[in-house]
């Protein structure tokens, strides 16, 4: 069964840098692009990131661009995000997820992982 | 941005009742747009897409209807474990995808 699982949160203060890891399992990594959507304590869903099954196109929000990097690994099967210059802003759980579609991006979300919690605080 | 709103906040539903969620894009989105689910504490969970399309092992009591700019998700019979956040997400005039605030269906 496909598996996504968030590494990586923790508490850092404004203006460090995290780096989160969502290892995949269950499915052909390769063929699927794959998001980051994030979940500020009580509030709602917002997407972030975007890499194409092939690392060739990657899209961000408006509120994450120039900060932060979504970048994967083939051979490990695993998502990354790199997050640097964090904002008390970005304090959220963030979730890997996975594209609907076999290589090109469809834009919705079939499977989720747990989500790791990042907390910028100074 | 396309920006997405659901109505209402909150819906207070008794079991076996009818559940009727609304949401609204500020432009034309097609057909193109899902639903979630997020009970506490969960992951949320793709219910719909297509607008009108139930994901693999989702119940037959989930319809969702419309297109362009006015989207329903029903759920004919409420169970108890439908208790949760719905969440509208379009995918047309993307990036980025955008969501609803969600809706929080609650047990009357």
């Amino acid at each position: 069964q496909v598996q996504l699982v968030e590494f990586g949160g923790g508490v850092v203060q404004p203006g460090e840098s995290l780096r989160l890891s969502c290892p995949a399992s269950g499915f052909t990594f390769s063929n699927y692009g794959m998001h980051w959507v994030r979940q500020a304590p009580g509030k709602g869903l917002e997407w972030v990131a975007y890499i194409r099954y092939d690392a060739t196109n990657k899209y961000y929000a408006d509120s994450v661009r120039g900060r932060f990097t979504i970048s994967r690994d083939g051979s490990k099967n695993t998502l990354y995000l790199q997050m640097n210059s964090l904002r008390v802003e970005d304090t959220a759980v963030y979730y890997c997820a996975k594209d609907f579609n076999t290589r090109y991006t469809s834009g919705y979300f079939d499977y989720w992982g747990q989500g790791t919690l990042v907390t910028v605080s100074s | 941005e396309t920006v997405m709103t659901q109505s209402p906040a909150t819906l207070s539903v008794s079991p076996g009742e009818r559940a009727t969620l609304s949401c609204r894009a500020s432009q034309s989105v097609s057909s193109n747009l899902a639903w979630y689910q997020q009970k506490p504490g969960q992951t949320p969970r793709l219910l719909i897409y297509g607008a009108s399309t139930r994901a693999t092992g989702i119940p037959a009591r989930f319809s969702g209807s419309g297109s362009g700019t006015e989207f329903t998700l029903t759920i004919s019979s409420l169970q108890s474990e439908d208790f949760a956040v719905y969440y509208c997400q379009q995918y047309n005039n993307w990036p980025p995808a955008t969501f609803g605030q969600g809706t929080k269906v609650e047990i009357k």
